[in-house]
């Protein structure tokens, strides 16, 4: 079975600056997807990035990146110059290759204050 | 692209009642969609996975005969909640994937249920 660890619950940030949220996870599979989800105060689930597995080149949306250690099993969210609209609960979440089914984490809270 | 509707966003019943969720693919084929449940500051539990003209599958825990999923087209997927009691309120997500992009999902906006 495939787990994922959030091991922060909250994390507060100043506007336009730069914060981590890290994400670990364990699985014997070595074809897979990993997420990172934010649900805002809307409860809208939003996609914010996603990495292949087998790709080595860590993925980048706007000034969203992760760092994607394949080896180490981690996959950490990099959120720079944040902004208010970033205060969300961030999720992260894998996928078997083949599969649609995904395993979430039990969620990081990210406020941006001003 | 890859937009999913639910509706209603928010609904209020008395108890022993039932009540029908929509969601809908707005803008792709969904060869595949899912159905979770949400409890305040937690994540998402998924409730039931459903193919297009198939029988859904079930969580374990998940009552097959309180909870009746039905996805008629590829694009529309319903969730009923039957006989519907105060411990059922919650907030229900759906959320759709398609053969590209790794069947990625895409998630609606979401429904909260109280039930009375």
């Amino acid at each position: 079975a495939q787990t994922v660890t959030q091991s922060q619950p909250e994390m507060s940030v100043q506007e336009a600056e730069t914060v981590t949220l890290s994400c670990t996870y364990d699985t014997s599979e070595n074809n897979y997807y990993l997420f990172w989800y934010k649900q805002p105060p809307s409860r809208q689930m939003i996609l914010v990035i996603r990495q292949e597995a087998y790709k080595q080149q860590n993925a980048t949306e706007n000034r969203f990146s992760v760092n994607f250690q394949k080896a180490a099993k981690s996959f950490s969210l990099k959120i720079s110059d944040s902004q208010l609209g970033d205060t969300a609960m961030y999720f992260c979440a894998f996928m078997i290759t083949g599969y649609s089914t995904l395993t979430f984490g039990k969620g990081t809270m990210l406020l941006v204050s001003p | 692209g890859a937009v999913v509707s639910q509706h209603p966003s928010w609904v209020i019943c008395k108890s022993g009642t039932s009540v029908k969720i929509e969601c809908r693919s707005l803008d792709f084929q969904a060869t595949t969609m899912f159905w979770y449940r949400q409890f305040p500051k937690q994540s998402l539990m998924l409730m039931a996975t459903s193919n297009e003209g198939s029988k859904a599958t079930y969580e374990q825990g998940v009552e097959k005969d309180k909870f009746l999923i039905n996805h008629a087209s590829l694009t529309l997927s319903t969730l009923t909640v039957t006989s519907a009691h105060p411990e059922d309120s919650s907030f229900y997500i759906c959320s759709a994937s398609r053969r590209t992009e790794g069947k990625t999902q895409y998630f609606g906006p979401g429904t909260r249920l109280l039930v009375l």
